[in-house]
């Protein structure tokens, strides 16, 4: 089993829509978690970490689920800006990336 | 945040030559830089990590004779793919974690493409 499992989606959605993704991990043990978004052909990027209670970062939602092992990710409102692809990352002090979620917002 | 330089940001070699990547951080001090390899449509995957003034530490299957890994400095650590082959063609990116005051964020260069004829 891979230690960090992502829908590789592509996620196609409309301008203004709501779309949700999940990436599941291995560690049970695992304690710190985030979401980066990489762009075609350049280095990713932190997009937010992702705490126990769940945390806001404007129109991005980042959620845990410690008992079924999996975060999750929910972007409001998209943009046509936010079409890229979205990592899930697990810190057991090397990081370990899923293969990433890709979205595309279209006008 | 914190910056981190990566040259060349791209390299297309013939087979069997040497490459030399150059992972820099910018304005904060590094003790320990990670080296990743990217496939298309595929996850970053770790390949070592870099700690300044030791050898580094190779993930399994990477081969440490053929990806010599150099962090001489708190703001330098080099990788040299010897002998590139095609197979060796990849995205690679660093990392740095900044260990001042307690921020262990890691950030990312730009990314070395090559390409290995």
């Amino acid at each position: 089993r891979k230690e960090v499992e992502q829908d590789p989606g592509p996620f196609n959605v409309p301008e203004g829509a709501t779309v949700a993704f999940n990436c599941t991990y291995s560690n049970s043990a695992s304690q710190s978690f985030f979401w980066y978004r990489q762009d075609c052909r350049k280095e990713p990027k932190l997009l937010m970490s992702v705490y126990s209670s769940g945390n806001e970062d404007g129109r991005f939602t980042a959620q845990l689920n410690r008992a079924s092992q999996y975060i999750s990710l929910l972007i409001r409102d998209s943009k046509l800006s936010d079409s890229a692809t979205y990592l899930c990352v697990v810190n057991d002090y090397k990081l370990s990336f899923g293969a990433g979620t890709t979205v595309t917002v279209r006008a | 945040g914190a910056v981190v330089s990566q040259h060349p940001s791209r390299v297309i070699c013939k087979s069997g030559t040497s490459v030399k990547i150059e992972c820099r951080s910018l304005d904060f001090q590094a003790t320990t830089m990670f080296w990743y390899r990217q496939f298309p449509k595929q996850s970053l995957m770790l390949m070592a990590t870099s700690n300044e003034g030791s050898k580094a530490t190779y993930e399994q299957g990477v081969e440490k004779d053929k990806f010599l890994i150099n962090h001489a400095s708190l703001t330098l650590s080099t990788l040299t793919v010897t002998s590139a082959h095609p197979e060796d063609s990849s995205f690679y990116i660093c990392s740095a974690r900044d260990i001042a005051e307690g921020v262990y964020e890691q950030f990312f260069g730009p990314g070395t493409r090559l390409t290995v004829l």
